[in-house]
């Protein structure tokens, strides 16, 4: 079985500034796929940003990046240049891929609550 | 297009009764998941349904079931409601193929029970 971990459970970081959240999961399947989630207040969980297990290249979505280190089995989150909107929970996930190669569940760590203050 | 939605938003019933949650993906999307998001106990796991069938089941007693109805929306039934089913359910839908793995949630129903 996966497990995800996130040992913070809160952040706290000022508007414009850089924050990473940590996440490090345990799993023995080599083909997988990573996933940051949001969960603003208003409580819709909100794609963030995806890593493939095979890709060594990090994924890049505008003002958030992650540093994904396979040996390590670790995947933060960068965020630059917060933004008070980006005040909200957020949950690493795993996911094995299905026996034919397709999505599957997802496994969360427990979250991380950030909050972006002026 | 329409994210996928969830109903009713709010949810209230006394223990031993049974609950419905109703759920409608993306267009286009074949997978459903169920997830239990309790205080204290983060995000779960529940059900997968894809093409009308359960892929696959999280550690939930037989009280909680499902289906999927041919145009791929779901609903997720708990029998013989307890307290501690009180949570937040959120519904995930996602397309199968290869190269597609996000999955997009829907608002979610708050289940309440007294």
């Amino acid at each position: 079985a996966q497990t995800v971990t996130q040992s913070q459970p809160e952040m706290s970081v000022q508007e414009a500034e850089t924050v990473t959240l940590s996440c490090t999961y345990d799993t023995s399947e080599s083909n997988y796929y990573l996933f940051w989630y949001k969960q603003p207040p208003s409580r819709q969980m909100i794609l963030v940003i995806r890593q493939e297990a095979y890709k060594q290249q990090n994924a890049t979505e505008n003002r958030f990046s992650v540093n994904f280190q396979k040996a390590a089995k670790s995947f933060s989150l960068k965020i630059s240049d917060s933004q008070l909107g980006d005040t909200a929970m957020y949950f690493c996930a795993f996911m094995k891929l299905s026996n034919t190669g397709t999505a599957s569940k997802l496994t969360f760590g427990t979250g991380t609550r950030l909050q972006v203050t002026l | 297009e329409a994210g996928v939605t969830q109903s009713p938003t709010h949810l209230i019933k006394t223990r031993g009764q049974q609950a419905t949650l109703r759920c409608s993906p993306i267009s286009g999307h074949t997978s459903v998941y169920w997830y239990q998001q309790a205080l204290g106990l983060g995000l779960q796991f529940l059900l997968w349904y894809d093409e009308g069938e359960e892929r696959n089941r999280g550690n939930f007693p037989p009280r909680f079931s499902g289906r999927q109805f041919p145009n791929y929306s779901s609903e997720l039934n708990v029998n013989a409601l307890e307290l501690e089913d009180s949570a937040l359910y959120l519904c995930a839908s996602s397309l199968q193929g290869w190269g597609v793995y996000e999955q997009y949630f829907g608002p979610g129903t708050r289940l309440t029970v007294t």
